[in-house]
């Protein structure tokens, strides 16, 4: 049972446009985001992150923004540069517990 | 500088044998973790650990020990019990539940031939 979802595993973006990625959750006990960058053979680097009682965090081109009612979260990238292009991991996690849920990720590319 | 040490980076097993490997940190977090990335899976929790000489199983952790002798370090040992060990193992530590994020070690690639 997926309970932290990104349901698209790849996206392509001309740099200096947009870059939106979707994650989707089921435990209405989240309440705590996260969004972590990963390149091939390393480890993930932390991006930005949101607690539930907001919904918009930014820092730089980077802002995240959480639906509860949808139970819903993106990360918007602008303007996006080729060094962006990586894949995206989302996580979940419930106040006084351990455990991070991530999810599954999406490959962004940005095109020069 | 602080951070989290993975090694080795690469490692090639035979199919029997148990394989160690090793997580150090010097960031003085409470909290360490394993996760293991496959293609299409995202990160999985294999292990976690609150304090000194405490783990508790993650979701995946059949086929896999680990032990935490000091609080630096969080060794994970692949057993020959875990049915399809070839992966990317991460390790990762934190203070403690709602203190922020994780952070990452780079990462160890485990092949098994």
């Amino acid at each position: 049972d997926q309970q932290v979802k990104q349901n698209s595993p790849s996206l392509s973006v001309q740099e200096g446009r947009i870059s939106i990625l979707n994650c989707d959750y089921t435990n209405s006990m989240f309440d705590y985001f996260l969004w972590y960058k990963k390149y091939p053979a390393e480890g993930p680097t932390f991006l930005i992150s949101i607690s539930s009682i907001k919904d918009k965090n930014e820092d730089g081109r980077f802002t995240v923004f959480l639906n509860k009612s949808a139970k819903h979260l993106s990360l918007h990238i602008v303007p996006s540069q080729p060094g962006d292009s990586a894949v995206y991991f989302c996580a979940a996690s419930a106040r006084g517990t351990y455990k991070y849920i991530f999810g599954t990720g999406t490959r962004l590319k940005v095109l020069a | 500088d602080g951070g989290i040490t993975q090694s080795p980076k690469y490692l090639f097993r035979k199919e029997g044998q148990n394989v160690t490997l090793s997580c150090e940190q010097n960031l003085n977090h409470d909290a360490m973790y394993w996760y293991r990335q496959d293609p299409g899976q995202g990160l999985r929790l294999i292990y976690y650990s609150q304090i000194v000489n405490d783990f508790q199983k993650g979701d995946i952790a059949e086929g896999y020990s680990v032990s935490r002798e000091k609080k630096e370090s969080f060794p994970l040992t692949v057993t020959s019990a875990q049915k399809n060990p070839t992966a990317f193992y991460l390790c990762a530590s934190n203070l403690g539940p709602d203190t922020g994020e994780l952070f990452f070690g780079e990462g160890s690639r485990l092949t098994v031939l």
